[in-house]
């Protein structure tokens, strides 16, 4: 597809279920990002990705969070023992450049509602 | 106190109006991002600005690197204009993104 694309569009997990969210970036694109999104806030860093480094994952609130992009096209992110405040919207964005090079503008997913229960 | 602040956090006009929001930053910066957020939808990048002044349609962006600010304006607004603006900083030499909370816009006919 032309633009990026994450599945599912929304999850329900019950409390101390494992949950794994995709992220299919622009083909090509070698930065990708995976921010988290609560009700009513803006989105907040969570990890970034050049092609299959990760190269900061600063933002993961815990070690429950886990992501990868193995052969540097898609990514996956993975939350386990979900809890409820994990409940959030996951927005993964991809861009051309490595980041620190240029700011290339950034291409947006729809991004992954999560709901805990 | 917040990295990036926005105002207002929410707006409402007419159609037609001349819309303006507004976005300070207290960080040195790389570049400052405009965003769209519509309801349930994803992301759209509006304006990536370092300096200076951008315009794209009826949209406007213009950010102060001295005073730490940047506008965004919207001329002659349209109801479909209604969405989340959201002001975002790339810090310098890192990766990150610091986003604002959002402005929600609502144009009404």
């Amino acid at each position: 597809g032309a633009g990026v694309s994450q599945s599912p569009r929304y999850k329900v997990a019950k409390r101390g279920q494992d949950v794994a969210l995709r992220c299919d970036p622009i083909s090509g694109h070698v930065s990708l990002f995976w921010y988290q999104q609560a009700l009513g806030q803006g989105p907040e860093f969570l990890t970034y990705f050049q092609n299959e480094a990760q190269l900061d994952k600063s933002g993961l609130p815990s070690d429950r969070f886990f992501a990868e992009r193995p052969e540097g096209s898609v990514s996956t992110l993975k939350i386990q023992r979900t809890q409820q405040e994990d409940s959030a919207v996951y927005l993964c964005a991809s861009s051309l450049a490595p980041w620190a090079a240029t700011n290339e503008k950034l291409f947006f997913g729809s991004g992954t509602q999560l709901s805990v229960l | 106190k917040n990295e990036v602040e926005q105002s207002p956090q929410n707006l409402t006009a007419q159609e037609g109006e001349f819309i303006t929001i507004n976005c300070s930053y207290s960080v040195g910066i790389s570049a400052l991002h405009w965003l769209q957020q519509h309801p349930g939808g994803g992301i759209v990048s509006l304006f990536m600005l370092s300096s200076g002044k951008k315009k794209h349609g009826r949209l406007i962006a213009t950010i102060n690197i001295q005073e730490k600010h940047s506008s965004l304006h919207i001329t002659a607004s349209h109801p479909r204009d209604s969405a989340v603006y959201i002001c975002a900083v790339s810090l310098r030499n890192t990766d990150k993104l610091i986003f604002g909370t959002g402005t929600r816009l609502q144009v009404f006919p």
